[in-house]
């Protein structure tokens, strides 16, 4: 079946410094991978998404490419603030047949400190 | 953007009361709507999916009977959580997506913190 696996926290950073939180997965076929975040008390939301091999999905400073060749879809941005300290989660989106189920890795707590 | 709204956003209860939460998308219809139970400081876990019009489909261990849900419209989905007991006590999120053979984003609503006494 279908798996995510993302490092696992808490990270800690100062502000302004550069961040990767590494995520593979396991999938068969042709998945789109997602990044979602979730603040304290909060639900998720959608920070980024890659739906094929090679797309670069970014958004509010945040960037994440989708490796076929290394399964992987690490999250990065080169330049953290105080107000991005919250919990990552890598998800991925099976194709075909998957019920659009979305399977998430274990989340990354992030914490920046000023 | 699309929004997901859940109602209420924290409810505190007696075991063996039922308490229902609602979930709806605001400006989308809402072909199929999941529903995710989070641990403190865990991952989501999906409890089950829920298309409108028919029967939801339960992951392997969720009490269907004890987890009602119920998807009246296009745009609202409740989750009943019957004679509630304190380990029921969670933090449950729905996410909503859009129709569409190609639309794959889940859009997810705030939570709803259940606390059973």
């Amino acid at each position: 079946g279908n798996s995510v696996t993302q490092m696992e926290g808490p990270v800690t950073l100062s502000e302004e410094a550069f961040l990767t939180i590494n995520c593979t997965y396991t999938a068969t076929g042709y998945p789109s991978l997602f990044w979602y975040v979730q603040y304290p008390g909060e639900g998720l939301q959608l920070l980024l998404k890659a739906t094929k091999a090679d797309d670069k999905g970014s958004n509010k400073g945040f960037e994440a490419t989708y490796r076929k060749e290394t399964t992987s879809f690490h999250l990065e941005k080169g330049s953290v603030q105080v107000s991005d300290s919250a919990v990552y989660f890598c998800a991925l989106l099976g194709s075909g047949g998957s019920n659009y189920k979305l399977t998430f890795g274990k989340g990354t707590l992030l914490t920046v400190n000023p | 953007g699309a929004v997901v709204s859940q109602h209420p956003s924290r409810v505190i209860c007696k075991s063996g009361t039922s308490v229902k939460i609602e979930c709806r998308s605001l400006d989308f219809q809402a072909t199929t709507m999941f529903w995710y139970r989070q641990f403190p400081k865990k991952s989501l876990m999906l409890m089950a999916t829920s298309n409108e019009g028919s029967k939801a489909t339960y992951e392997q261990g969720v009490e269907k009977d004890k987890f009602l849900i119920n998807h009246a419209s296009l745009t609202l989905s409740t989750l009943t959580v019957t004679s509630a007991h304190p380990e029921d006590s969670s933090f449950y999120i729905c996410s909503a997506r859009r129709g569409g053979l190609y639309e794959e984003t889940q859009y997810f609503g705030p939570g709803t913190r259940l606390l059973v006494l």
